[in-house]
């Protein structure tokens, strides 16, 4: 275990649903990420947060929006996806933005059908 | 824009031999370089960083090499084992807050 869950493992919605992903560091990091990671493509970076404040937003559709209540704790509350955007969601942590390493979680395999 | 290349998508090797994956990079100067591991269906775990003013970095039999001029970082197993099959993934950050950018990552397979 590398001190990061993400919750559900597995999530199948509609393009109508709301729903949201779960993210939990217990390493004491003070910046956590959500990557989304698709066949044949390299990780995406999608948000970034830094002492709970969002540091990066990479042109990421309004329909995915980040939540993050405290350094221990990220969400992705999600709606109106598409199927394009069934992929493997990965939340990680670190311990600073540059030089340090990064622990990820186990990812939420999402599909929108 | 920056550009982080993987040198092949696969790479099958035999049991014993040494592994040596690449990871080249254009438009991009990072402070820092990091290599990843991942099995299917999991996240990434971290494996070695190595920074811009060191040649060389060893862990157990892993070795990294990060060659500035060259834009190049050359990622090593020796003695390889079935076990180390895996997606290798390579990851460049620069100085200041710039998040890690990946690499599509090279699938190594140790063959017994």
């Amino acid at each position: 275990e590398t001190g990061v869950t993400q919750t559900p493992r597995h999530l199948v919605m509609g393009m109508t649903n709301k729903k949201s992903l779960k993210c939990e560091q217990h390493l004491g990091h003070n910046a956590m990420y959500w990557y989304k990671q698709s066949a044949k493509k390299p990780l995406e970076l999608m948000f970034v947060y830094s002492l709970e404040e969002r540091v990066e937003n990479n042109s990421v559709p309004s329909r995915f929006s980040p939540e993050c209540p405290n350094s221990s704790h990220l969400f992705l509350h999600l709606h109106t996806l598409q199927p394009e955007d069934s992929a493997l969601y990965l939340c990680a942590s670190s311990q600073g933005l540059a030089g340090f390493e990064q622990y990820f979680g186990p990812g939420t395999r999402l599909t929108v059908t | 824009s920056q550009k982080i290349e993987q040198n092949s998508e696969a790479l099958n090797i035999q049991e014993g031999k040494t592994a040596t994956l690449t990871c080249n990079y254009t438009n991009y100067s990072p402070a820092y370089l990091q290599w990843y591991r991942q099995d299917p269906g999991r996240g990434p775990v971290f494996l070695l960083l190595i920074r811009e003013n060191e040649k060389e970095k060893r862990k157990e039999r892993l070795k990294v090499t990060f060659d500035t001029t060259l834009k190049q970082s050359l990622f090593h197993i020796t003695a390889s084992q079935p076990a180390d099959s895996a997606t290798y993934l390579c990851a460049l950050d620069g100085s200041g807050n710039t998040p890690l950018v990946f690499g599509k990552g090279t699938r190594l397979s140790v063959i017994a």
